[in-house]
């Protein structure tokens, strides 16, 4: 079936640290990759997207390149900062016929200390 | 431009009661989807609502229903409370049902 799979963490890292978050996917079809975060005690919201092979989303420093050949997301920032200590989803929705329909991976803590 | 809104914030009911949760959706998007967040079994779509009618629908038994109205907002019932119910319930709306906005979620507890 179609599913999402992320590094487990937590994750911790020091300020101005580089980051990697990884995630593949598996579908059938073409999906669209969306990375979520979610701070404390709050709803999900939407970091970036891509949409189509080698797109390259961005937003607040964060990246990620649709990776067809090799079904990845990968989520990284070149220098993270202690607000960005959070939780960040991968996620894929399948065309057309499955609006609204997110399907998520489980997750990744990430935790910056000053 | 106001957020997705969800109402009630908190909520504590027992077992065998049934709640109602509400979301507005950001002004002119037409697409509302539920999804429950429970630390087990993460983000699971519930069901998704498109000018009145339900497009999409997880899978979750039949105790777990929503309608949409003709302004676009959604309400989602959950009846015959089970202890498994307890999660934050999360409303997310979208022009077309793709790139989707969340609200901050009704957390639900069934005791």
């Amino acid at each position: 079936g179609n599913s999402v799979t992320q590094m487990e963490g937590p994750v911790t890292l020091s300020e101005e640290a580089f980051l990697t978050i990884n995630c593949t996917y598996t579908a059938t079809g073409y999906p669209s990759l969306f990375w979520y975060v979610q701070y404390p005690g709050e709803g999900l919201q939407l970091l970036l997207k891509a949409t189509k092979a080698d797109d390259k989303g961005s937003n607040k420093g964060f990246e990620a390149t649709y990776r067809k050949e090799t079904t990845s997301f990968h989520l990284e920032k070149g220098s993270v900062q202690v607000s960005d200590s959070a939780v960040y989803f991968c996620a894929l929705i399948l065309g057309s016929s499955n609006t609204g329909k997110l399907i998520f991976g489980q997750g990744t803590t990430l935790q910056v200390k000053p | 431009k106001a957020g997705v809104t969800q109402t009630p914030r908190y909520l504590i009911k027992t077992r065998g009661q049934q709640v109602t949760l509400s979301c507005s959706p950001i002004s002119g998007h037409r697409s509302v989807s539920w999804y429950q967040q429970t630390p087990g079994q993460g983000l699971q779509f519930l069901f998704e609502y498109f000018s009145e009618t339900q497009r999409n629908k997880g899978n979750f038994p039949g105790r777990f229903s929503g309608r949409q109205f003709s302004n676009s907002r959604s309400e989602m019932n959950v009846s015959t409370l089970e202890l498994g119910d307890s999660a934050l319930y999360l409303c997310a709306s979208s022009w077309s049902g793709e790139k989707l906005f969340f609200g901050s979620g009704t957390q639900l507890s069934v005791l």
